[in-house]
């Protein structure tokens, strides 16, 4: 079935660098996405979202890129901090559906200082 | 303003055993849901409710069942846990279906 995917389950990254991780969607109907950030213990906290209608959106060191053409998805963190270290997950709406969000696996950022 | 918030944090059960998981939201959200986290799956929708007196099921419903009398409260029942049920339970709530979702802190369950 149609699902929600990340290329890299695991990003380790220096601190002070910027990093990109990667989602890919195969749902075609989604038009509303957004990127969590779950630290160990908690649950997942609301980053930044982007409708299909936009191909990037921009808030505080975070940046969401959106490729409808093929189907991806990126958030791009700059100045990677040591409190950037999570679980981040992209989230895409099932128009289908209810309209329920659908979440990916989830990729593992680790920032070395 | 505590947001959402989920009882208990940790819980150990007995196969056959039955338990019921609170939330509860103090933001006015008219949606509420819940989620399981099983590692390497990411986060699956158990059930939903879009307002007082309506539930729907998620992509994972079999096995739990739950109510939505208030605005503010949606309880997640177990009748009768399995194995298989051993997860990280999630309930999280917004404006709207298809918006930003605040979550609680998650209750960890261990059906032995």
């Amino acid at each position: 079935g149609e699902s929600v995917g990340l290329h890299l389950p695991t990003l380790s990254v220096q601190e002070g660098d910027n990093s990109i991780i990667n989602c890919a969607y195969s749902n075609s109907a989604s038009d509303y996405f957004i990127w969590y950030k779950q630290e160990s213990g908690k649950g997942p906290q609301f980053i930044i979202d982007i409708r299909s209608n936009m191909d990037k959106r921009q808030g505080q060191r975070v940046t969401v890129l959106l490729n409808k053409t093929v189907k991806h998805l990126s958030l791009q963190i700059a100045a990677t901090q040591p409190g950037d270290s999570a679980v981040y997950f992209c989230a895409e709406n099932m128009p289908y559906n209810n309209n329920d969000m659908r979440f990916g696996a989830g990729t593992r950022l680790t920032v070395k200082p | 303003n505590a947001g959402v918030t989920q009882t208990p944090k940790f819980q150990v059960l007995k196969t056959g055993q039955s338990m019921t998981l609170q939330c509860a939201q103090d933001m006015n959200h008219e949606y509420m849901s819940w989620y399981r986290q099983d590692p390497g799956m990411g986060l699956r929708l158990i059930h939903y409710s879009v307002g007082a007196g309506i539930t729907d099921q998620g992509e994972v419903p079999n096995g739990y069942n739950v109510s939505r009398s208030t605005t503010e409260d949606f309880p997640l029942r177990l009748l009768s846990a399995a194995p298989s049920q051993t997860s990280v339970y999630f309930c999280a709530s917004s404006y709207s279906i298809s918006l930003e979702a605040f979550f609680g802190q998650g209750t960890r369950l261990t059906v032995v």
